[in-house]
């Protein structure tokens, strides 16, 4: 949606740490979440953040929330070809439970 | 445990014909969501059941959509006088609760839906 933007695609090599954008436009958000979606495959939620938080690491996941310039950036490291999908920020607003989306970033891992 | 799932998973149809689309639910989730997904694009939210009632259906481009949830467990998403531009995948989604935790919402693999 218009409240949440990613950039379209990212090319990295296997190995090498990615990182993937996220700005978003409303300061109430409560949580803010990444998800990943493959081929043929439901949305599968790999990690979130609530706004009070400003970083959260999980393994091979690095999540930086920057809630003054609301900005979201989520770091893969060691990234792996099966890592190569489409990956969505969204978040939660304060008054609700409804979740919106980015435009997601495209992926593509090569070896 | 089994996740939720969408009939059909594929749906072909013409203008101005009527579909229905279900979701079944993770059991025991209180809450349910349906999504419209457009090619190339992010899920867009249509409504949000809390139980049997729509708790925000804020989201739903015109009547022609209605969904229900009679019993608090499988849900319909109907669409009257299909329009080529609803052409998506449906996805639907369920979470435990609406409460205050960060609430994951399960999704299921979604209706492709194509209209002539």
């Amino acid at each position: 949606g218009e409240d949440v933007e990613q950039s379209l695609f990212l090319s990295v090599r296997e190995g090498d740490s990615s990182v993937i954008n996220c700005t978003y436009t409303d300061s109430s958000s409560t949580y803010l979440y990444w998800y990943k979606q493959e081929p043929g495959a439901g949305l599968q939620l790999l990690t979130y953040i609530f706004s009070n938080m400003d970083m959260k690491q999980d393994q091979r996941l690095t999540v930086l929330l920057n809630k003054k310039d609301k900005h979201l950036s989520l770091r893969i490291a060691d990234t792996q070809t099966g890592d190569s999908a489409i990956y969505f920020c969204a978040e939660r607003k304060a008054a609700g439970n409804k979740l919106t989306f980015g435009g997601g970033t495209r992926v593509l891992v090569k070896p | 445990g089994a996740g939720v799932s969408q009939t059909p998973s594929n749906k072909v149809t013409e203008k101005g014909k009527y579909v229905e689309l279900r979701c079944d639910p993770i059991s025991g989730h209180t809450a349910l969501y349906w999504y419209r997904q457009s090619l190339g694009q992010g899920p867009e939210f249509l409504i949000y059941f809390q139980g049997t009632g729509a708790a925000d259906d804020s989201g739903l481009p015109n009547d022609r959509f209605f969904a229900v949830r009679p019993e608090g467990s499988v849900s319909t998403l109907k669409i009257q006088r299909t329009e080529r531009g609803d052409s998506a995948v449906y996805l639907c989604a369920s979470s435990p609760t609406s409460g205050l935790t960060y609430n994951e919402q399960f999704f299921g693999p979604g209706t492709r839906l194509t209209v002539l």
